[in-house]
């Protein structure tokens, strides 16, 4: 079966730079949820897209931000890199059909690496 | 809002002998409650979910969880462990309520001996 697919897979980045990360959703996906997993730690939320329509914000810095576009794929577009944003990046996504209970799927994740 | 302690940072089991992974929830809502499994290096997959169904789940691999409303507990158990069970394991609370995300424990660290 198709899984959520994240791009790309590792990343090593300098600080103070910009780092963009993709997520396409399991086909007939329509909701997509971005989390961070810093070393040692449990995942935390960070924003959701319904519809291409921001649903949710959780713990997500003002350098960061994402869309989602008409395919459902989203991005998670992260500036001014600092070395505490070294983590592993999860993007999920589930139908939201049956509303926000619906299990979520998450993509094998995308590890940066700030320098 | 909602919250998830699990009881046990690290458990070690021998091989072919019982896991127990203990969870236990808060939640102002009635709550969809999963396990998800990490392997290192590797993603979060989902071993089994309740959504106010039946209280005894059956997930992969042999694992299975009882949700208990009295004790607010979702325990995560398997018969019998295997080499390849050693991973991290979550428990996972989902309330609803208009809140996308979800809410993870900070994880139990299963080890299997040989």
């Amino acid at each position: 079966a198709a899984g959520v697919i994240q791009s790309p897979r590792h990343l090593i980045k300098e600080k103070r730079e910009t780092a963009t990360l993709k997520c396409y959703p399991i086909p007939r996906h329509d909701t997509v949820y971005w989390y961070q997993q810093g070393p040692g730690q449990d995942p935390q939320f960070l924003i959701s897209f319904y519809e291409k329509m921001q649903s949710d914000k959780g713990s997500i810095p003002d350098r960061f931000s994402a869309q989602q576009f008409s395919d459902y794929h989203s991005e998670l577009n992260m500036s001014s890199l600092e070395l505490g944003d070294s983590a592993l990046y999860f993007c999920a996504s589930s139908p939201r059909g049956a509303g926000v209970r619906d299990t979520q799927y998450f993509g094998p994740g995308t590890r940066l690496t700030v320098l | 809002a909602q919250s998830v302690t699990q009881l046990d940072s690290h458990v070690s089991v021998s091989e072919g002998t019982p896991v127990l992974l203990r969870c236990n929830y808060s939640s102002s809502y009635s709550p969809s409650l999963f396990w998800y499994v990490q392997h290192p290096n590797k993603g979060l997959q989902l071993l089994l979910k309740y959504t106010s169904a039946a209280t005894l789940v059956k997930g992969i691999n042999g694992f299975e969880a009882e949700f208990k409303k009295s004790e607010t507990s979702f325990h995560l158990t398997k018969p019998s462990a295997h080499m390849s069970d050693a991973a991290e394991y979550f428990c996972v609370v989902s309330s609803g309520g208009g809140a996308d995300g979800l809410t993870f424990g900070k994880g139990t660290h299963l080890i299997i001996q040989p």
